[in-house]
């Protein structure tokens, strides 16, 4: 069964660097999405991409926040200079047209 | 804006026997309805999702829930649980690109 992969599973950075979230959504599908849990909170929706475009995007999403689709199967999310409240788990989901959104595993990300 | 609550944080209940977790959720326009596991330390997998028709949705590993939109409930349900169902259950509404997602409920299965 198809899924939606990420890499890398965790990652440490420091205060003020830029980080790059990758991940492959499932081939077939045309939506992109990028959510973050921060521990013990809500899944809170950061972003959706379409059309090689952003659909609709979060307060959380403000101007630290990037999306790309660089090639034909990955989906990046940039953190130009991540701050500690960044520190989360991020998830990537696809969907087809219908709607129904698949994520993947996440990525840890710690901001020390 | 929609919301999604979540009004159980955490469920104990003993292997076997019946479980049914509370989501009540808001919204001004129509919606789909979702509700998504996570097992520790892994990523939110689908469980169930109403998009139209029956009210009455049947998913994965034996699990059900029922749409009623005069009491904006969506709530899941399972006969009889298994130690294997020890996980975080997540409500979620779709409107427009977004979901927006309960708080969860935390899921214990006591042998």
């Amino acid at each position: 069964e198809p899924e939606v992969t990420q890499t890398p599973s965790h990652q440490v950075t420091q205060m003020g660097q830029e980080v790059i979230l990758r991940c492959v959504p499932i081939s077939n599908h045309l939506y992109f999405y990028w959510y973050r849990q921060i521990l013990g909170q809500k899944v809170e929706f950061l972003v959706s991409f379409y059309n090689n475009e952003i659909s609709e995007k979060s307060e959380i999403f403000d101007d630290q926040f990037s999306v790309e689709r660089p090639d034909g199967s990955n989906f990046t999310l940039k953190i130009r200079s991540t701050k500690l409240e960044d520190s989360a788990m991020y998830f990537c989901a696809s969907s087809e047209m219908e709607g129904t959104q698949y994520f993947g595993p996440g990525t840890r990300l710690l901001v020390l | 804006a929609q919301s999604v609550t979540q009004l159980d944080s955490q469920v104990p209940v003993f292997e076997e026997a019946p479980v049914e977790l509370r989501c009540n959720y808001s919204s001004s326009v129509s919606v789909y309805l979702f509700w998504y596991v996570q097992y520790p330390n892994q990523g939110l997998q689908l469980l169930l999702k109403y998009l139209s028709g029956s009210t009455l949705v049947k998913g994965i590993n034996g699990f059900e829930a029922e749409f009623n939109k005069s009491q904006t409930s969506f709530h899941l349900r399972k006969p009889s649980v298994h130690i294997s169902d020890t996980a975080e259950y997540f409500c979620a509404v779709r409107v427009s690109y977004q979901l927006t997602f309960g708080k969860g409920t935390k899921l214990s299965v006591i042998p």
